[in-house]
This record gives C-alpha cells, sequence and structure tokens, in this order.
C-alpha cells in the first residue's frame, strides 16, 4: 500500500525558514496537501494541489511536490505556527497521511 | 456558517457496534462529498472512509473495510458511519469532513471520541 514518510519533528528559531518533507513513491504524480493542526483543534488545510494558498492562509506558507517529495516551506517562522503537520495525498480512491511532524519554534 | 457536528461516540466493548452521526448545517450537503477521518489518541490522522452525493460511490481504508459502513440522508443532511466488530485500535477522535473536490476538503467537525474497551 501506497505511504507517506515525514520526520517527526522539526525545530527552527522564531524569524528561520521551516522546511518539512513528505516521501512517497512518485508522489510528483499526485496532489499533494498539508495540513496544519494545534492542540485541541481540528486540522486546517494551508496547501492544496500542491501550492496553493486557500484564502486565510499568510504568504510565507508555501508548497512545492517535485520527483518523490512534497515540501512545506515556512518563511519567518513566528511562535503561532507551532503545530503538527501532516501531508495527504489519494492513492486509488483513497487518501493518505504522512505520519505528522510536529513542528518547534524555539 | 458552514457547521458539522459529530454524534455516538462513546464506549464500547470489543466486538460491538456503534454508529456515528454528522449533523450538517450552513450548506448544500447533497451537493458535497463526505469523509469520515479518525485520529487515536496522540496519534497522526487517519482517513477512514468517503461517500459520493447519491451513495453510489464509497471508498474505505482497509482497516476499516467488511466492518464500517458509511452513508448519508440527504434529506436531513446527515452523514452516518456504522461501525462493527469493533477493536480496540478503532479507538480514536473520529472527524466528519467536507470534500471541496479536486482532492481538497474544507470543513472538519470538531469530532466524536469512540473508546473501544472493556
Amino acid at each position: 500500500s501506497y505511504e507517506l514518510t515525514q520526520p517527526p519533528s522539526v525545530s527552527v528559531s522564531p524569524g528561520q525558514t521551516a522546511t518539512i518533507t513528505c516521501s512517497g513513491e512518485n508522489l510528483e504524480n499526485k496532489n499533494a496537501f498539508w495540513y496544519q493542526q494545534k492542540p485541541g483543534q481540528s486540522p486546517v488545510v494551508v496547501i492544496y494541489q500542491d501550492s496553493k494558498r486557500p484564502s486565510g492562509i499568510p504568504e510565507r506558507i508555501s508548497g512545492s511536490n517535485s520527483g518523490n517529495t512534497a515540501t512545506l516551506t515556512i518563511s519567518g517562522t513566528q511562535a503561532m505556527d507551532e503545530a503538527d503537520y501532516y501531508c495527504k495525498a489519494w492513492d486509488r480512491s483513497t487518501v493518505i497521511f504522512g505520519g505528522g511532524t510536529k513542528l518547534t519554534v524555539l | 456558517e458552514v457547521q458539522l457536528v459529530e454524534s455516538g461516540g462513546g464506549l464500547v466493548q470489543p466486538g460491538g457496534s456503534l454508529r456515528l452521526s454528522c449533523a450538517a448545517s450552513g450548506f448544500t450537503f447533497s451537493s458535497y462529498w463526505m469523509h469520515w477521518v479518525r485520529q487515536a489518541p496522540g496519534k497522526g490522522l487517519e482517513w477512514v472512509s468517503r461517500i459520493n452525493t447519491d451513495e453510489r460511490i464509497t471508498n474505505y481504508a482497509d482497516s476499516v473495510t467488511g466492518r464500517f459502513t458509511i452513508s448519508r440522508d440527504n434529506a436531513k443532511s446527515t452523514l452516518y458511519l456504522q461501525m462493527n466488530s469493533l477493536r480496540a485500535e478503532d479507538t480514536a477522535l473520529y472527524y466528519c469532513v467536507r470534500d471541496l473536490g479536486g482532492g481538497d476538503t474544507d470543513y472538519w467537525g470538531q469530532g466524536t471520541l469512540v473508546t473501544v474497551s472493556s
């Protein structure tokens, strides 16, 4: 079955750039999505179809997808960005989530 | 305002059954595909199932195929998840999620907690 692999944790200093990766076989041939989940809250989509931002998501959050890896980049990271991030893709009419990455803003 | 309100969760013994409901409001429910996504305590997200607008198309994760059934009542704007033969590993917060098309989702409910334990 198809799998998406994320690093369990990423740490970043305020104001720096955070990069979270999501790896899957030929992921570039699928649309990648990214969700942000803060403690006690439901997930919120921050990137859809590889690199598109929903309204209300700041421009400093961006996404890309090439080869076997989708990447979520947060520029000028702020304390409010501290959360769990999940990538998602579709495989044969089923949804696959990555294991999630805890972003810590030190 | 779009609202998705799940209910029906609770404590159930292994092997038991439970039916979850998701009451939708603030949008034309019959026009949207819908999903169930779950999250075990302290763990990541796991997609469970989806259903199209007229119930002709349903898909399930391998982990629940043959045990769970997704359905909907468009007249009542309600999504359901019938869960049978429950296992300890089904313990999770179950979210109702609206499909936006193109593989995307937008609104999520707050979830209903299912605990499978003896």
